[in-house]
């Protein structure tokens, strides 16, 4: 079972922001590394945010985001018809040595 | 441009036995970390498998500990996953990932089937 939550679904009209969170079930502080991904049906992922709110070249300024005590947070500004897909968050846990992902967050525009 | 191209995937027997292969190319692949990561059909993401860019750590998720093997070939370009005692639950679409906390590229994935 996955150590980090997210909501199932998130919906939101063209133009309007959504948040999706991130919620680990322990201490997430041992969490570090935090990332974000977007996945279209039949494609691979796509890495959006690193290092909890750092965008790689060539991501649209549209994707933020932030990372608290136990929560991490995706939110997209100004939604748009393409933004529907399903989004992951991932952290690398240092003390095990593993990644985890999140459940997953399904984002309908 | 980068590429990571995965093949080796199919349908196995349970209790049966698979190599994935990862040809990469289009960056210095000796220099980076690479990792093995699965989707289930329907379902989410797992990372499976960690190795960093000198075979010398070398992590593995619960769930394939002592039947999966990671291993690459920095003089080949290429990274590896010998899957053992497959089982069931084993059977997704596995890609292979390169880097550390920020998963920047990904393959297409192939798919392993485990069924009877």
């Amino acid at each position: 079972q996955s150590a980090l939550t997210q909501p199932a679904s998130v919906s939101g009209s063209p133009g309007q922001s959504i948040t999706i969170s991130c919620t680990a079930t322990s201490d997430f502080g041992t969490y570090h590394l935090v990332s974000w991904y977007q996945q279209h049906p039949g494609k691979a992922p796509q890495l959006i945010i690193y290092e909890g709110s750092k965008r790689p070249s060539g991501v649209s300024s549209r994707f933020s985001g932030s990372k608290s005590v136990n929560t991490a947070s995706l939110t997209i500004s100004g939604l748009q018809a393409e933004d529907e897909a399903d989004y992951y968050c991932c952290s690398y846990a240092g003390n095990r040595p593993s990644y985890v992902f999140g459940t997953g967050t399904k984002v309908t525009v | 441009d980068v590429q990571l191209v995965e093949s080796g995937g199919g349908l196995v027997k349970p209790g049966g036995s698979l190599r994935l292969t990862c040809a990469a190319s289009g960056f210095t692949f000796e220099t980076y970390t690479m990792n093995w990561v699965r989707q289930p059909p329907g379902k989410g993401l797992e990372w499976v498998s960690y190795i960093n860019s000198g075979s010398m750590f070398i992590y593995y998720a619960d769930s394939v500990r002592g039947r999966f093997t990671i291993s690459r070939d920095n003089s080949k370009n290429s990274l590896y996953l010998q899957m053992d005692s497959l089982r069931g639950e084993d059977t997704a679409v596995y890609y292979c990932v390169r880097g550390h906390g920020d998963f920047g590229a990904w393959g297409q994935g192939t798919l392993v089937a485990v069924s009877s």
